[in-house]
């Protein structure tokens, strides 16, 4: 059964480094999805993507952070000077159109 | 803004206990409305999708259900399974825009 993967399932970094987190969506799918899940609260909205542009976007998702579909296959969230609050689980989900959302298993990044 | 509120926080029940997770939104206005499960630092399983015009949809032993005027959605799980442990999400996605939002979830332990 086709599965949205990401990598790295873990990322370290130091404050005010920029990072890249990489999803692969699953293949037919339209819309891509970005979002975060700081430890112990709410999993938050943090963008969607559609034919190759920021379709919708939260508070959260700042001049800091910036998507990408490089190329027919991976989805990117850039983080651009990471802060300690960045620490967090990133979930990159996708869907064939307003149906279900498939999340992949995560990646999480720490902030030292 | 479209809030979701999951009660209770946690629930412990004995092996085979069949069980009701409560979801309330404050916008009836969705779209639709997705059932998840989350495995301790993992990512999201989606479980059941109930689109607006639907009053219920069944999965197994799960069965999803949607009220709303009254701005209520319900997850029962028949036969419970120690398997079952994980923390259920639910997420509201509004008639306008792409985004999902999430309750807290509801942490489900099932004793043997």
């Amino acid at each position: 059964e086709p599965e949205v993967t990401q990598t790295p399932s873990h990322q370290v970094t130091q404050m005010g480094q920029e990072v890249i987190l990489r999803c692969v969506p699953i293949s037919n799918h339209l819309y891509f999805y970005w979002y975060r899940q700081i430890l112990g609260q709410k999993v938050e909205f943090l963008v969607s993507f559609y034919n190759n542009e920021i379709s919708e976007k939260s508070e959260i998702f700042d001049d800091q952070f910036s998507v990408e579909r490089p190329d027919g296959s991976n989805f990117t969230l850039k983080i651009r000077s990471t802060k300690l609050e960045d620490s967090a689980m990133y979930f990159c989900a996708s869907t064939r159109r307003v149906h279900e959302q498939y999340f992949g298993p995560g990646t999480r990044l720490t902030v030292t | 803004k479209q809030e979701v509120t999951q009660i209770p926080a946690a629930l412990s029940v004995p092996e085979g206990e069949n069980l009701v997770l409560n979801c309330s939104f404050t916008d009836s206005a969705i779209y639709n409305l997705q059932w998840f499960r989350q495995d301790p630092g993992k990512g999201l399983t989606s479980l059941l999708l109930i689109q607006s015009s639907q009053r219920e949809q069944t999965s197994g032993r799960l069965n999803a259900s949607l009220d709303k005027s009254s701005g209520r959605s319900t997850l029962y799980i028949a036969a419970s399974q120690p398997g079952d442990s994980a923390t259920y999400l639910c997420a509201a996605r509004e008639n306008t825009g792409n985004q999902f939002y999430f309750g807290t979830g509801t942490s489900l332990t099932v004793i043997p």
